[in-house]
C-alpha cells in the first residue's frame, strides 16, 4: 500500500536557523511528490512538487525539498527560518492506483514553530 | 482571481438534520475532489470526480454524497450526520492531465455535528 510518514508531529526551531521537516513514502514506482503548508483558518497553500529531474527542488517562501529514492525520502528545508513560517505542513504523495489518478496520499502533519 | 470557495465556512448542527457544503473553482479544472482532515490523520478523500456526471468514491466515503452537475461545482451532502463526522473538510481542484499538477484547496469548512 501506498503511504506516507512524517515522523515528527512537531518541529521547534529558533528564527535565523536552517529547519528540515522530514517526510518518506513508501509507493510502487516513480513518485509524485508533494509539500503543502496550513496556516491557521486558510486553506492548504502549494509549497513545491516533485516530479522528475533535480533531486533539489525549490518552492514558494524560500523552501526548498530534496528527493533521495534510496532512502524514500523528500525533507522540507529553509536555510534561516522566520517566525512567519509557523505553520501546519503536510507532506503528500500521488496516488497512482486510485482516486482518478489524481488522489493526494498526505502524511500526518508536521507542526513547525518558530522562535523569536 | 483562480480559487476554491467552500461554504460555509464554520456549521454547528445537530445528529440528523441535513446539510451540504458547497464548493466552487473558476480555473476550469476537470477533477475535483473531497477530504476530511483529523488530527494525527492528515487528509482523507471522501470522494472525487474526473469531469461533470462522474464521481466515485475515495478512501472514507461512509455517510456522505457529492453531485457534479457543472464543471465548476462540487457539494458535499451529509444526509443524516453524525458526531464522527465532525471533522475539518476540505474541497480540492486539478487539472486531470498527467496527475503532475498541484491541486488547488479551498479554506476549509469546519463542521460540528452534536
Amino acid at each position: 500500500a501506498q503511504s506516507v510518514a512524517q515522523p515528527e508531529d512537531q518541529v521547534n526551531v529558533a528564527e535565523g536557523n536552517p529547519l528540515t521537516v522530514k517526510c518518506t513514502y513508501s509507493v510502487s514506482g516513480n513518485p509524485y511528490l508533494f509539500w503543502y503548508v496550513q496556516y491557521p483558518n486558510r486553506g492548504l497553500q502549494f509549497l513545491l512538487k516533485y516530479i522528475t529531474g533535480d533531486n533539489l527542488v525549490k518552492g514558494s517562501y524560500g523552501f526548498e525539498a530534496e528527493f533521495n529514492k534510496s532512502q524514500t525520502s523528500f525533507h522540507l528545508k529553509k536555510p534561516s527560518a522566520l517566525v512567519s513560517d509557523s505553520a501546519l505542513y503536510f507532506c503528500a504523495v500521488r496516488d497512482m492506483f486510485s482516486g482518478g489518478y489524481n488522489k493526494l496520499i498526505f502524511g500526518a502533519g508536521t507542526r513547525l514553530a518558530v522562535h523569536p | 482571481e483562480a480559487q476554491v470557495t467552500q461554504n460555509p465556512r464554520y456549521l454547528i448542527t445537530v445528529t440528523g438534520k441535513k446539510l451540504t457544503v458547497t464548493c466552487s473553482q473558476n480555473m476550469n479544472h476537470e477533477y475535483m475532489s473531497w477530504y476530511r482532515q483529523d488530527p494525527g490523520l492528515g487528509l482523507r478523500q471522501i470522494y472525487y470526480s474526473m469531469n461533470v456526471e462522474v464521481t466515485d468514491k475515495g478512501d472514507v466515503p461512509e455517510g456522505y454524497k457529492v453531485s457534479r452537475k457543472e464543471k465548476r461545482n462540487f457539494p458535499l451532502i451529509l444526509e443524516s450526520p453524525s458526531p464522527n463526522q465532525t471533522s475539518l473538510y476540505f474541497c480540492a481542484s486539478s487539472f486531470v492531465t498527467s496527475g503532475s499538477h498541484e491541486q488547488f484547496f479551498g479554506p476549509g469548512t469546519r463542521l460540528t455535528v452534536l
